[in-house]
């Protein structure tokens, strides 16, 4: 079966750090991989997603960038964070093609300070 | 206009009573729909698919879809204080790219 992993749970950092949050899948070849964000309160916002190793699509402009090194690996990285990128970060996966659910890691909580 | 909208709520309904969920979306070509539910301080958990026009039943869940009016609901049967969550609608759009879209959910409050 396939199972999703996301790393660290919980994660504080000073405004200006560097940020590496990953994401690691098994289980499954080739699928489709996603960060989203999600604001105290708020819904889900779709920062990136990957259909392949090196294809990343950017869905919002920020100081956050994210890489796919290989087919079932995703990092969220960021050189300098804001106040601003405090939130609940979720890694999720896909099966390929346009029609399957997403199905999500455990996330990870940052906090700016 | 959002592209997937939901009542933030909360919706309260007594324990053992219907809950009725409800999601609006804008891309008439979607085909494909989600509903999640989010314990707080915890990550989305698919709990229901639909894909075609009509009802889909699965245990206390039951999805409604209906395409013309680009609509599609959750009911939950005999709710429980353990369904209090918030749920999220998410649909696919129709440009094919896996990209799925969220709704802002709507908070769900089972009273004893």
């Amino acid at each position: 079966s396939q199972t999703i992993h996301q790393w660290p749970a919980t994660l504080v950092q000073p405004v200006g750090s560097p940020l590496s949050l990953e994401c690691t899948v098994e289980g499954t070849s080739n699928p489709n991989l996603y960060w989203y964000r999600q604001a105290a309160g708020r819904g889900l916002q779709l920062l990136f997603y990957s259909v392949g190793i090196g294809q990343i699509s950017s869905e919002v402009p920020q100081n956050l960038s994210a890489s796919r090194p290989q087919d079932r690996q995703f990092i969220l990285s960021s050189k300098k964070l804001l106040l601003s990128d405090s939130g609940f970060y979720l890694c999720a996966w896909s099966v390929p093609g346009g029609d399957s659910p997403l199905h999500f890691g455990n996330g990870t909580r940052l906090t700016v300070t | 206009q959002k592209e997937v909208e939901q009542n933030s709520g909360p919706l309260s309904v007594p324990e053992g009573a219907i809950a009725s969920l409800n999601c609006t979306y804008s891309d008439r070509g979607s085909q494909s729909f989600f509903w999640y539910r989010q314990y707080s301080g915890k990550s989305p958990e698919l709990i229901m698919s639909i894909y075609s026009n009509g009802d889909k039943e699965d245990g206390r869940f039951t999805a409604q879809l209906n395409k013309a009016s680009q609509y599609v609901s959750l009911l939950i049967r005999d709710s429980q204080p353990s369904d209090s969550a918030t749920y999220l609608c998410a649909v696919h759009g129709s440009s094919n790219t896996g990209k799925l879209i969220f709704g802002q959910g709507t908070t769900l409050q089972v009273k004893p």
